[in-house]
């Protein structure tokens, strides 16, 4: 059975502080996305990464890093979180090609007071 | 400008009727796919559905079936016999081979609620 997990399911974090999401894959997908997602906005996407060490900008990057040392694992780190990254976070992974389908880890709900 | 385009946030169905969650998209590459994914109130997406460009006839799964309309840029899902467990976001995504076959958009979603 394919798995993508994530380190936190909840996650309650102060103005300010360094935060950091884990997303693993068992599936050996080269492809490794996070998106958020808010209501009435749909999943928009942070960053993916389609290789070890190699990383693009999604469509919303402003305030997020992310860093991938091995090919299951992927992490999006918030510097220095602000309220409105407040969220629920998505990790998901893929084969390539346009054809191929996403796999979602059960999500991140971030909460920054 | 809107990739895609899901115009019903919120749907109701009875149980066990057919029901049809509109998707239009916007893209200038001949290549792409489309895809549909249920997000249960547990929260995980699920893949339902894919489309290819170049494929001819409508996509089926089970009681899914994709409504592909090619020059209209429609994209709609069809789910026959609802059932309670039906219940649950709907989004509609598309990857264009333009973007390496990375990226995917989504839509905002629509909202389906089945009634018994």
């Amino acid at each position: 059975d394919v798995k993508v997990t994530q380190s936190s399911r909840y996650l309650v974090k102060r103005t300010g502080e360094k935060v950091f999401l884990e997303c693993v894959q068992d599936m050996d997908h080269e492809n490794m996305f996070w998106y958020r997602q808010d209501p009435g906005l749909g999943l928009r996407l942070i960053y993916f990464s389609y290789d070890v060490k190699m990383k693009e900008k999604g469509d919303i990057p402003e305030g997020y890093s992310v860093s991938r040392e091995k090919k299951e694992r992927f992490s999006l780190i918030l510097e220095s979180a602000s309220t409105n990254q407040t969220s629920m976070y998505l990790c998901a992974s893929s084969i390539s090609g346009t054809g191929a389908e996403q796999y979602f880890g059960p999500g991140t709900r971030l909460t920054v007071t | 400008a809107q990739k895609i385009t899901q115009t019903q946030p919120g749907m109701f169905v009875q149980e066990k009727e057919a029901v049809t969650l509109d998707c239009t998209y916007d893209t200038s590459d001949q290549s792409y796919g489309l895809f549909w994914y249920k997000q249960p109130s547990s929260g995980e997406m699920i893949f339902l559905i894919y489309q290819g460009s170049y494929d001819e006839q409508n996509a089926t799964e089970g009681r899914y079936s994709l409504n592909f309309q090619k020059a209209r840029k429609s994209a709609n899902l069809v789910i026959s016999a609802s059932q309670l467990g039906d219940s649950a976001m709907y989004f509609c995504a598309m990857r264009e081979s333009n973007t390496g076959g990375f990226k995917t958009i989504f839509g905002a979603g629509t909202r389906l609620f089945v009634k018994a």
